[in-house]
């Protein structure tokens, strides 16, 4: 499985966008980026996924590089309940019964 | 639709005593899975199922027993609990999708102290 490397915290101001990144170098070509997040004392809860191409629901964008060597989480307009940790997971093809591999992740606090 | 539930939602037991964590899901998924999140950790496979009557060991199996005797619950067994036991446990289910990749939902999570 391909390793990720996240920053460790991040502070955003309410109403801005907030931009996660992740860099998975060794994603191999298929498997999927996944990002999860697990706001204080919850259980983790799924946000999005891609292959290649950028992605985009309502919680959040998602944009893959072209070489897909890292991504970038994109919440178009932060508010304080989306204070979290974020993690990246890459998952292969077919590989819903290998479970998911949780890092460190990103502590993302949103500031009033 | 509640998704997925988990009962007890907190519980304290005593070393060598015994205990049954419930999941259930609603959603028909033929995926489920137990994790463990001990503190500032992130959270490692304990056993999982894919589908009704068969279970499989993840990352972190021993001191655990799993039964997955209708597909919609999912049980988790501690026989002998011990300190090392105390965390939160988390399950999750999902829907295989083939050729694909599928989304795993959790459930709140059972605090769990063993003392």
């Amino acid at each position: 499985d391909a390793k990720t490397t996240q920053p460790t915290s991040m502070d955003c101001a309410e109403g801005r966008a907030a931009n996660l990144p992740c860099n998975h170098s060794t994603i191999s070509g298929n498997e999927y980026v996944y990002w999860y997040r697990q706001i204080h004392s919850q259980g983790p809860q799924y946000i999005i996924h891609g292959l290649k191409n950028n992605e985009t629901n309502e919680m959040a964008s998602l944009i893959i590089t072209e070489d897909r060597k890292s991504s970038t989480l994109i919440l178009p307009h932060a508010t304080l309940r989306d204070t979290a940790v974020y993690y990246c997971i890459p998952i292969r093809k077919g590989g819903g019964a290998d479970g998911l591999t949780f890092g460190k992740g990103t502590h993302l606090i949103i500031q009033p | 639709n509640a998704g997925v539930t988990q009962t007890p939602k907190f519980r304290v037991l005593k070393t060598g005593q015994s205990m049954t964590l419930l999941c259930a899901q609603d959603m028909n998924h033929e995926y489920m899975y137990w994790y463990r999140q001990d503190p500032g950790m992130g959270l490692r496979l304990i056993h999982y199922s894919v589908g009704e009557g068969t279970t499989a060991k993840g990352e972190v199996p021993d001191g655990y027993n799993v039964s997955r005797l209708k597909k919609q619950n999912f049980l988790l067994g501690l026989e002998s609990a011990a300190p090392s036991q105390t965390s939160v446990y988390f399950c999750a289910s999902s829907y295989p999708v083939y050729g694909g990749t599928d989304t795993q939902y959790f459930g709140p999570g059972t605090r769990l102290t063993v003392l």
